[in-house]
């Protein structure tokens, strides 16, 4: 597709369920990042992965909290062992940084609802 | 480590009003920054940015932005705002690698 795709698009789950979130980014774009979202709040950087370098993990919250990609393509954040604060929209955004124009180009997110 | 604040969370303005956001960071080096906007029910999408050169810079829908080095700042300014205008407003910058972004600035326009 033309766009960065994001699966699920809404996630209800018990608390200690882990789950899997998944994101397309745009073809040929090398950064791709993971924010969280929570309601009423700003984007809370994640992770960022930029070609085949060693992603920056700074911003996971804790080690329930882990993300992998596969080369330039599809990435999956993976929470394990959820509670309720991880309640929010996690968005992932794309990246064609060897053009370094920084622009980020955003999927529309995948709610996920911790019960 | 870079950081990112916006002072204004919520604005409410009439339409035809003039509109500055805030938006300071804090980082030692080179810089680019950006503001992005989140229209109702869409997903975010970039305003305008700052890399280098003119220090005011103009975006899409007759938005602009200053970055003042010295003040370490990069407001986001409108003339004259439209209903249309209502939306989630974020700063964004980017130091090594990664873009931070700051908390939003709600912004409501009354017709």
């Amino acid at each position: 597709g033309a766009g960065v795709s994001q699966s699920p698009s809404n996630k209800v789950t018990e608390k200690g369920k882990d789950v899997e979130l998944r994101c397309d980014p745009i073809s040929g774009h090398t950064a791709l990042y993971w924010y969280r979202q929570r309601l009423g709040q700003g984007l809370e950087f994640l992770i960022y992965f930029q070609g085949n370098s060693a992603p920056d993990k700074s911003g996971l919250p804790s080690d329930r909290f882990s993300a992998e990609r596969t080369g330039e393509s599809v990435s999956t954040l993976t929470i394990q062992r959820t509670q309720q604060e991880d309640s929010a929209v996690y968005l992932c955004a794309s990246s064609h940084d060897r053009m370094n124009t920084g622009e980020l180009f955003f999927g529309e997110g995948s709610r996920l609802t911790v019960l | 480590a870079q950081s990112v604040s916006q002072h204004n969370h919520h604005v409410i303005l009439s339409e035809a009003a003039s509109l500055e956001l805030g938006c300071n960071y804090s980082y030692g080096g080179t810089v680019n920054l950006f503001w992005y906007v989140q229209y109702p029910g869409q997903h975010l999408q970039l305003l305008l940015k700052y890399f280098s050169g003119d220090p005011l810079v103009k975006g899409i829908k007759g938005f602009e932005a200053e970055f003042i080095k010295s003040k370490f700042s990069f407001n986001l300014r409108k003339p004259s705002v439209q209903w249309s205008d209502t939306a989630e407003y974020f700063c964004a910058v980017r130091g090594a690698s990664k873009i931070i972004f700051g908390s939003g600035t709600r912004l409501s326009i009354r017709p």
